[in-house]
């Protein structure tokens, strides 16, 4: 059972550049979530999603763009990017309802620098 | 915005050396996870905890929600180099569409 899994593990882009991070989730949860989490820090909500076609910010979505056309499958869309947008970069998921439905599953991450 | 704080930030202690690590708030939360994250991984679940005043434990490690429900905390007895990783809690919002974490509590224990 693979989880969430995110892609790529590392990456390098230029001042200006875009890239889309991949982010799927194989355990049909309906939420899925990114975060950042800069060195020696918490995670910082950016987008969430509460099912298929349905998308939300969170705390840090400048910057940013999701979309969720099913709901295995939840990018997250870097336009322009910034050296600020240095971090690292988890995908979560999670079965959304009840007192146990915030309960997240996370992937491996993406290391992104931005140079 | 909810807001959870993590104190202390860092904590460096000896093998058999037991720690609370604490996790507070001014709101109340409908649950509260504990997550741990070892270098270069994503944060894996260790407990969620619902009911005010509600203890749970996990071997070594003991978890309380206050009885309010806006703080909580973990006890690790008889810490061993395994427990190394950065430790972080997270609050569950009422309507069970979104977590807001705190800043972690980075440990080491040597052996």
């Amino acid at each position: 059972n693979a989880g969430v899994t995110q892609t790529p593990k590392f990456r390098i882009l230029k001042i200006g550049q875009s890239m889309t991070l991949q982010c799927t989730q194989d355990m049909n949860h309906n939420y899925m979530y990114w975060y950042r989490q800069d060195p020696g820090m918490g995670l910082k909500l950016i987008y969430y999603s509460v099912g298929a076609g349905i998308t939300d910010k969170g705390e840090v979505p400048n910057g940013y763009n999701v979309s969720r056309s099913t709901t295995e499958d939840f990018p997250l869309r870097l336009e322009l990017a910034a050296p600020s947008q240095t971090s690292v970069y988890f995908c979560a998921s999670s079965y959304g309802q009840g007192s146990l439905g915030t309960e997240a599953f996370f992937g491996q991450g993406t290391r992104l620098t931005v140079v | 915005t909810q807001l959870l704080e993590q104190s202390p930030q860092f904590l460096s202690i000896q093998e058999g050396e037991n720690l609370t690590v604490y996790c507070n708030s001014s709101s109340v939360f409908s649950s509260l996870q504990w997550y741990r994250q070892e270098p270069g991984e994503g944060p894996v679940l260790l407990v969620t905890v619902v009911t005010g005043g509600e203890v749970k434990k996990l071997k070594r490690l003991t978890f309380q929600f206050g009885d309010a429900r806006k703080d909580s905390s973990l006890h690790i007895t008889a810490a061993q180099p395994g427990d190394t990783g950065l430790y972080l809690c997270a609050g569950g919002n009422n309507a069970g569409n979104m977590l807001t974490f705190g800043g972690g509590t980075r440990l080491m224990v040597k052996p």
